[in-house]
């Protein structure tokens, strides 16, 4: 049973270019979930989503990042015009979500992440 | 309001010794309270976790002891380990809400032999 994969592992950008983070969930999982960590820092929630639809992106900045999840396919993180402050280890989580009626549908598991550098 | 903090920032901890490392909240509306383990280069890995309804859970070698009245939250690693070195982080949520979850800075452990 495949864990929370992501891709790619490690990504190299220069500055104004644009960054595409993939997240492909848990096997019946349907709640994603994107985290930052900078170095030597804890994690920071960004964005929660759920199959096409955004249920909080309040970790996010405001400009230059978005995030989707569609109804087929992997959640993206896209990052446009990179600036050195978003060299980063990205994190994506998913959990089964509590309608899936699994006594534990909240416990969330954490994919290898996407290390960004910005050059 | 939503901070957790945590403490220390880092612990060495003899082979064999017991290391815990505290967790503190403000949130009241907080119940879900999980511990990540996260090795260098990995992702966090889900330890344990816990609700407001007991007071400990025990999993092996790791214990988490929860005070409601005091919102605090400690991981308890008995027997400590070599392989047990890596960053701690504890986290808190609400269940019934967004399930977004707000980490500690983290604990970095050295289990020395």
């Amino acid at each position: 049973n495949a864990g929370v994969m992501q891709n790619p592992r490690h990504l190299v950008r220069r500055r104004g270019q644009e960054a595409r983070l993939r997240c492909s969930p848990m096997k019946g999982h349907s709640h994603v979930y994107w985290y930052r960590q900078l170095p030597e820092e804890g994690l920071k929630f960004m964005v929660y989503l759920q199959k096409e639809n955004i249920i909080d992106e309040s970790g996010m900045p405001k400009e230059r990042f978005s995030a989707e999840f569609p109804k087929e396919g992997p959640s993206i993180l896209r990052i446009q015009q990179v600036v050195r402050g978003d060299s980063a280890a990205y994190f994506c989580a998913s959990s089964p979500g509590l309608t899936s009626g699994r006594a534990i549908g909240y416990e969330q598991y954490f994919g290898p992440g996407t290390r960004l550098t910005v050059t | 309001q939503q901070q957790v903090k945590q403490s220390p920032q880092s612990l060495i901890v003899q082979k064999g010794g017991i290391s815990i490392i505290n967790c503190a909240y403000e949130n009241t509306a907080f119940d879900y309270f999980p511990w990540y383990q996260q090795f260098p280069g990995k992702g966090p890995a889900l330890l344990i976790a816990i609700r407001p309804d007991v007071s400990e859970k025990k999993e092996g070698r790791f214990t988490i002891s929860f005070n409601k009245s005091a919102k605090q939250f400690s991981l308890h690693i008995m027997d400590s380990q070599p392989g047990d070195s890596a960053t701690y982080f504890c986290a808190a949520s609400t269940v019934f809400g967004n399930e977004k979850l707000t980490f500690g800075t983290g604990t970095r452990l050295t289990i020395i032999p």
